[in-house]
């Protein structure tokens, strides 16, 4: 299975919204509704931002959000804040196996 | 609060096996509902899902790296550990331990440790 797609970079400025997508295929994103997101900054560990497409695990702030059409999920970041400059990457349960985005580098201009 | 932490070798001859182990803390590994993960991320690159085990001992791992991966438990100990044979200079990478939900998602994780394979 191949990876997940993610576009290599996003930006947007304090205050604006910005969306990143994960496209997979029918055997992963498309079938299971068990898609996260992970924000990791450098020299850390990733850390979970949603689970299940849209869940959002205590403690992460609610201008995170997930969706999914089809076999692409997004992430969006509203309001953005000058902390969120960070690297995002999806991940997708496909039956046994665990699948991961390129990631995709966030600037907050 | 689920703690993990990964101890090993930081360096590995080229064709020598990588052993690494995850200590859990802060909760048991054999709660039920769980699984343990190995992750690992290339230098600069994104991340890799090498395999992950139950407390019961099943194992699954991505199809790239099967034939050269083992990850086991200890539930005595708390811990999980990753064996990697027949490293190249293409395995180093800082490498991951994290708790996964049954719905995949990974809410624990550790530091990482930098692997080097190196002669």
């Amino acid at each position: 299975q191949s990876a997940l797609t993610q576009p290599p970079s996003a930006s947007g400025s304090p205050g604006q919204s910005v969306t990143i997508s994960c496209t997979g295929s029918s055997t992963d994103v498309g079938t299971y509704n068990y898609v996260s997101w992970y924000q990791q900054h450098p020299g850390k560990a990733p850390k979970l931002m949603i689970s299940e497409v849209s869940k959002r695990p205590s403690g992460v702030p609610d201008r995170f959000s997930g969706s999914k059409s089809g076999n692409t999920a997004s992430l969006t970041v509203s309001g953005l804040q000058a902390e969120d400059e960070a690297d995002y990457y999806c991940s997708s349960f496909a039956g046994t196996n665990i699948l991961f985005g390129g990631g995709t580098k966030l600037t907050v201009l | 609060q689920v703690q993990l932490q990964e101890s090993g070798p930081g360096l590995v001859k080229p064709s020598q096996t990588l052993s690494l182990t995850c200590t859990v803390s802060g909760g048991s590994i054999s709660s039920g509902g769980y699984f343990w993960s190995w992750i690992r991320q290339h230098p600069g690159k994104g991340l890799e899902w090498i395999g992950y085990i139950y407390f019961s001992g099943t194992a699954y791992y991505t199809p790239s790296l099967k034939s050269r991966v083992t990850i086991s438990v200890d539930t005595s100990k708390n811990q999980f550990s990753l064996r990697l044979s027949s490293v190249t200079a293409a395995d180093t990478a800082v490498y991951h331990c994290a708790r996964g939900g049954g719905v995949g998602a990974h809410d624990f994780w550790g530091q990482g440790t930098l692997v080097t394979v190196s002669s």
